[in-house]
């Protein structure tokens, strides 16, 4: 697609259950980013890409956290025993280099639920 | 520390003027951006400043002083479609500091 997918578009889940969140990047973008934002709240930084790898780990709330991006392309955020404060909507850009100020291509995001 | 500060919420008609300002202090700045987001949507690019100095798109202008930490968004002949969220983001290195944006609405 021409655009930022990610999936699922919903999902609400149980407290204590982990969950897998999913972004496409726009084709050819080499770098990726993961956003949260909570109810009324701004964007906060979680983790980005640069290919593969994930230079920058800082913004990530805990050890519950984790993402891995393979190919170049596809990433999944993953967290683990998943918390009612983690429910947010989850956002993922892309752009085509990152240190530059290319602009970042943003995703629907994921609304994620726990109940 | 990252501290970047934006009016929470605005207000103005249909037609009009209004000027969104952001101000910041962050430890490393690579330009500024400006976001717009509607309600429920992602948000989208309006512009980005690294020098000082006003960049105009239209109706949107945005304006950037590195020695005050300062930027605005100048929105012209506004529109009720302008009625959304708009972010200041902070490019710092690779990392997009973002503000809790400021909600604007605009009433006919």
């Amino acid at each position: 697609g021409a655009g930022v997918s990610q999936s699922p578009s919903n999902k609400v889940t149980e407290k204590g259950k982990d969950v897998e969140l999913r972004c496409d990047p726009i084709s050819g973008h080499t770098a990726l980013y993961w956003y949260r934002q909570s109810l009324g709240q701004g964007l906060e930084f979680l983790i980005y890409f640069q290919g593969n790898s994930a230079p920058d780990k800082s913004g990530l709330p805990s050890d519950r956290f984790s993402a891995e991006r393979t190919g170049g392309s596809v990433s999944t955020l993953t967290i683990q025993r998943t918390q009612q404060e983690d429910s947010a909507v989850y956002l993922c850009a892309s752009s085509k280099t990152s240190g530059i100020a290319d602009e970042q291509f943003f995703g629907p995001g994921t609304r994620l639920t726990v109940l | 520390g990252q501290n970047i500060d934006q009016p929470t919420e605005m207000t103005a008609t249909e037609g009009a003027i209004v000027q969104i300002n952001c101000t910041y202090q962050t430890s490393g700045f690579n330009g500024l951006f400006w976001y717009q987001q509607h309600a429920g949507e992602a948000p989208t690019f309006l512009s980005y400043n690294v020098l000082d100095g006003l960049e105009e798109k239209g109706r949107f202008s945005s304006f950037l002083s590195r020695s005050k930490g300062y930027s605005y968004l100048l929105l012209k002949e506004l529109q009720m479609k302008d009625s959304a969220s708009y972010l200041c983001a902070v490019l710092n290195t690779d990392k997009l500091i973002f503000g809790t944006g400021t909600r604007l609405q605009v009433f006919p």
